[in-house]
Parts: C-alpha cells; structure tokens; sequence
C-alpha cells in the first residue's frame, strides 16, 4: 500500500496570512497519464471532508482561488494564499493512483 | 451536483453485524462508484472500500476483507454497507463518498459528493 505523510501535524496561521501544508507519498503518484493523482480534502469541524483540490492542483467546483496545489512525484503542497477564519478545519491528502486509496494523517489549521 | 444521504446512527455490541445505507440523489446513480470512509473518535479519515455502481467491481483494504460487503439497490439508488463482527475499535463515523469520474473500473481518482455521516458505536 501507498504511505502518504504530512506536515505539519498543526499549523496555528494569521488571518491574512499565507499557509502551506506538505504531503510525501511512498511512490510516486505520476498516472501514466502523464497526472498527479493526489487530492486535498477539507474537513471543517463537525463537517464531512470536502474535496478542495484533485489530479494535484485543480480546484474542486466552487473552491475559492485562494487555495492551490502543487508537486509532483512524491512531493505535493497545498498553498493558502491569504487564510480566512472560514479555512479553519483538518486537511488531508490522499493518493488517488491506486486502491487501497490512502489519505495523510491530516493537518489541523487554526488560527492564532 | 448530486446529494449522498446516510442512513441513522447505530449502536452495536460486539461481535454484531451493522448495515448503513447510503442513498444518492440528483444524479445517474447507476453510472458512478461509491467509497466508503471512516473515521474513530479523535482520528484521522479512512478509506475502506469502493464499488462501483456501474459494473459491481469492488476495491478493499486488506483489512476489511471478508468483514465488509457492500451491496446496490439500483431501484432506490442505495448502497449499502455491511461490517460484520463488530469490534470496540470499529467505533467510527463512516462516510459514504461518490466518485468525481463515472465509469471508473477501479477506486481512484477523486470522491466529491460525500455523505453526512453515520455514527456507528460499538458497546457493551
């Protein structure tokens, strides 16, 4: 199965203020389709996971510009240019390449 | 868009079995594949198993091999997903997520309809 790894676990941000959160996978994640099969997902308090971004950095419908994907191979980033309290929550990736999927252990994001 | 609506939580004992349904809503149901994700108390999400809707094929996690079985009831656009022999650590709410992409073969890609949830606790 396919490892993936964040980081950081926690990442108390200043609203207005960029974010980043990283993601490793155990292998690459390039689809011999020449895509990044590596989604991020949102997981607001008390909410179920939303999909922000999928094949690495396209934005989910409905997902503000603010939020940006980015990597390739083993190494993905999910950017947050300027972070509004609404962006508080728990962030996953998650390899979409091959079943059994696997998500990261998540990224808690609250503000400071 | 399309809507995934779960069925109730449910409180077992251990050794049990637990059905949660998951009926979808607002688009061709029978083209798409269904995930299902759970979450323990305090943890992290995941990712169980997968059929798709369009052909029967299913994915596991080794795990859950043998223990879950997933079934389809095109007439109501439901699946469901049974998880016998319950354990203490099966206490999780679970999700059930549609595929971005129909007519997949294979759980991949990405899931971006999600259910509300189904809390399952598993107690004495």
């Amino acid at each position: 199965d396919i490892v993936v790894t964040q980081s950081p676990v926690s990442l108390p941000v200043t609203p207005g203020e960029p974010a980043s959160i990283s993601c490793r996978s155990s292998q690459s994640l390039l689809h011999s389709n020449g895509f990044n099969y590596v989604d991020w997902y949102l997981q607001r308090p008390g909410q179920s996971p939303q999909l922000l971004i999928y094949l690495g950095s396209n934005r989910a419908a409905g997902v503000p510009d603010r939020f940006s994907g980015s990597g390739s191979g083993i190494n993905y980033t999910l950017k947050i240019s300027r972070v509004e309290a609404e962006d508080v929550g728990i962030y996953y990736c998650m390899q979409a390449l091959q079943p059994p999927l696997t998500f990261g252990g998540g990224t808690k994001v609250e503000i400071k | 868009q399309g809507q995934l609506a779960q069925s109730g939580g449910e409180v077992k004992k251990p050794g049990a079995s637990v059905k949660v349904s998951c009926k979808g809503s607002g688009f061709t149901f029978t083209s798409y594949g269904i995930g299902w994700v759970r979450q323990a108390p305090g943890q992290g999400l995941e990712w169980m198993s997968w059929i798709s809707v369009y052909n029967g094929k299913t994915n596991y996690v080794e795990k859950f091999q043998g223990r879950v079985t997933m079934t389809i009831d095109t007439s109501t656009s439901t699946v469901h997903m049974e998880l016998r022999s319950l354990r203490f650590d099966d206490t999780a709410v679970y999700y059930c997520a549609r595929d971005m992409l129909p007519y997949k073969t294979e759980a991949s890609y990405a899931m971006d309809v999600w259910g509300q949830g189904t809390t399952v606790i598993v107690s004495s």
